[in-house]
């Protein structure tokens, strides 16, 4: 089955204590990215990736950090998470820049993070 | 930069009648994606309906069309025949195909559509 997969889907966590939200796609997609969503913000950007080892910064990126090392995965790092980055949090994957702009962008489930 | 405007917070329909959500954008470049997107309850994410914007017809599938007005940088979700499960909140978003923000998809802020029975 194609899909999105992220872990953890719920955390709790207090400030400062690092935390690594992980993501893999089963659908050899290029694209990848990673979205924050808020009460009355919508979906944010925070870094998105055309392909293994290209990663560059959507809207909100302060704050974190990603890496591209396989086609795969693409975690989101969290070095000293604050209160202000509690987020419901999504990634998700496309087939390159077609698949984008066709708008087949498949989501994962979301992950649900509280900072202390 | 993008920006995506959806003015409507929050919007109700009787089951069965057709609703219009809006939504308008901002962008320089002459190619670019406009998408809709539905997020039940649930939270998961759920692609409804994509335009390009040299597509000279509207975009339709199922109950679901894109009234796309490209002058006025609109493009407004219709649904027709309302049914209680698209109870949701509704995204607005759009893709540059060219230039350096490829891959910089930007959403707008939602808008919570509520189906009365």
């Amino acid at each position: 089955e194609a899909q999105v997969t992220q872990n953890p889907r719920y955390l709790i966590t207090v400030t400062g204590k690092k935390l690594t939200v992980t993501c893999s796609q089963n659908m050899n997609h290029e694209y990848m990215s990673w979205y924050r969503q808020d009460p009355g913000l919508g979906l944010r950007q925070i870094y998105y990736s055309m392909n293994v080892e290209v990663t560059d910064k959507g809207d909100v990126p302060e704050g974190y950090k990603v890496s591209r090392k396989e086609k795969r995965n693409f975690p989101l790092i969290l070095e000293s998470p604050s209160p202000n980055q509690t987020s419901l949090y999504f990634c998700a994957s496309s087939n390159g820049l077609a698949g984008l702009s066709t708008g087949e962008l498949f989501f994962g489930e979301g992950s649900r993070l509280t900072v202390l | 930069a993008q920006k995506i405007t959806q003015t409507q917070p929050g919007m109700f329909v009787q089951e069965k009648e057709a609703v219009t959500l809006d939504c308008t954008y901002d962008t320089s470049d002459q190619s670019y994606g406009l998408f809709w997107y539905k997020q039940p309850s649930s939270g998961e994410m759920i692609f409804l309906i994509y335009q390009g914007s040299y597509d000279e017809q509207n975009a339709t599938e199922g109950r679901y069309s894109l009234n796309f007005q490209k002058a006025r940088k609109s493009a407004n979700l219709v649904i027709s025949a309302s049914q209680l499960g698209d109870s949701a909140m509704y995204f607005c978003a759009a893709a540059e195909a060219d230039g350096g923000s490829q891959g910089n998809l930007i959403f707008g802020k939602g808008t919570k559509l509520s189906v009365k029975p």
